[in-house]
């Protein structure tokens, strides 16, 4: 079965700042989905970034960018210019490409300081 | 209006009450799918449905029970609530062809307290 760790359960950075969020997950397949979600106070999960394996250029979405390293199996997210708004839980989650469902890490809740 | 609505979005029950949770979509997805999330364990399947007819169990399924009443509403049922039930649960759904195959939306959450 697959896996997604988060090994960074809490982070924090400056407001203005960047900072990069961990996610490492186990699976024998080959092709497969990997996405970061974004749980802010409201409890709303809001996707940020999706990444395709079979794609090797890293998603960017804005600010946000993913670096996929498929031989690791490491899947990190870094935030630019931070915002007190991107105050949030991050979930990393994975598909398999055939299969149906989604396995989600444990989460890193990210703190923005003015 | 939102896409994945949940009702109620709080609730706080007793030891042994039944407790329904539902969810509804409009978004035309045959998928639906029922999470708990717990601190510091991110979000665990409960149940999912591939259409009305198709329910599976997902990680955690003892304890809950599911009703797919339509292709756009998914209930999650605990029988005899306990207090370990107590968690945040999401109902989420994802289309079967394209992007919307890659990627689940989410309702807003149901808080749940068992005392």
């Amino acid at each position: 079965a697959q896996t997604v760790t988060q090994s960074q359960p809490e982070m924090s950075v400056q407001e203005a700042e960047t900072v990069t969020l961990s996610c490492t997950y186990d699976t024998s397949e080959s092709d497969y989905y990997l996405f970061w979600y974004k749980q802010p106070p409201s409890r709303q999960m809001i996707l940020v970034i999706r990444q395709e394996a079979y794609k090797q250029q890293n998603a960017t979405e804005n600010r946000f960018s993913v670096n996929f390293q498929k031989a690791a199996k490491s899947f990190s997210l870094k935030i630019s210019d931070s915002q007190l708004g991107d105050a949030a839980m991050y979930f990393c989650a994975y598909r398999s490409f055939r299969g149906q469902n989604f396995v989600f890490g444990p989460g890193t809740r990210l703190s923005v300081l003015p | 209006d939102a896409d994945v609505t949940q009702t109620p979005r709080n609730r706080i029950t007793k030891t042994g009450k039944r407790i329904m949770l539902e969810c509804s979509q409009t978004k035309g997805h045959d998928r639906m799918y029922w999470y708990r999330q717990d601190p510091g364990l991110g979000l665990q399947l409960i149940y999912y449905s591939f259409d009305v007819k198709d329910i599976n169990k997902g990680e955690i399924s003892d304890g809950y029970s599911v009703s797919r009443q339509a292709q756009a509403k998914f209930s999650l049922s605990l029988e005899s609530a306990i207090p370990n039930q107590t968690a945040l649960y999401f109902c989420a759904t994802s289309g079967s062809r394209g992007r919307d195959n890659n990627e689940q939306f989410f309702g807003p959450g149901t808080r749940l307290t068992v005392l």
